[in-house]
């Protein structure tokens, strides 16, 4: 099945600074890669999410990028916000199946 | 659109009672759904695939005896946690699917189990 790897598991960026993270997979057959926000206690918000078939997606301060050679894509959010912090996980599946989560990442924006 | 929810949100019980868990779908209907837990400070671990009208897909590691799943209709899919211990304690999120779209999952609010 499905097996996700997620770096950093803990990153702390000034406000204004970029933030990348990323994450591999390992079934050459899934083709879904969304990323998702959370906070303590609710459910995962969907941020942003890409399909094999591009290579990068970008919706204003969020990008992700996919190299589906490699197996691996990553979240990109420039000028962070306070507002930003929180705990963001990477998934990846295909049609049918569930999605499987990386083990997150948890973002910390100081002011 | 694509609303999903879960009741009760939150649910304190004693140890070896058993708790109901439901999803539903709001305004789409779901052939699939999907029960996931969440520990504190973890990710979300997939426990089951529950298909309407079938019997679940457990994952490994979970016992289907003791997390019974009941998908009897096309908006409303249960967990049940039988013999509820405190190590079953934990964030439990449904999630469902459309038909639309075999790939993007729609997530509940989640469901606060603790168990003295």
């Amino acid at each position: 099945g499905e097996n996700v790897e997620q770096h950093p598991s803990t990153l702390s960026v000034q406000e204004g600074d970029s933030a990348v993270i990323k994450c591999t997979y390992s079934d050459s057959a899934s083709n879904y890669f969304p990323w998702y926000k959370q906070e303590l206690g609710k459910r995962p918000q969907l941020i942003i999410d890409i399909r094999s078939n591009v290579g990068e997606k970008k919706d204003q301060r969020i990008a992700v990028t996919l190299n589906k050679t490699a197996k691996h894509f990553s979240l990109h959010i420039t000028e962070t916000q306070p507002e930003d912090s929180a705990v963001y996980f990477c998934a990846a599946n295909q049609a049918g199946t569930a999605l499987i989560f990386g083990k997150g990442t948890t973002l910390s924006v100081s002011s | 659109g694509a609303v999903v929810s879960q009741h009760p949100s939150r649910v304190i019980c004693k140890s070896g009672t058993s708790v109901k868990i439901e999803c539903r779908s709001l305004d789409f209907q779901a052939t699939t759904m999907f029960w996931y837990r969440q520990f504190p400070k973890q990710s979300l671990m997939l426990m089951a695939t529950s298909n309407e009208g079938s019997k679940a897909t457990y994952e490994q590691g979970v016992e289907k005896d003791k997390f019974l799943i009941n998908h009897a209709s096309l908006t409303l899919s249960t967990l049940t946690v039988t013999s509820a211990h405190p190590e079953d304690s934990s964030f439990y999120i449904c999630s469902a699917r459309t038909g639309r779209s075999q790939e993007t999952q729609y997530f509940g609010p989640g469901t606060r189990l603790l168990v003295l």
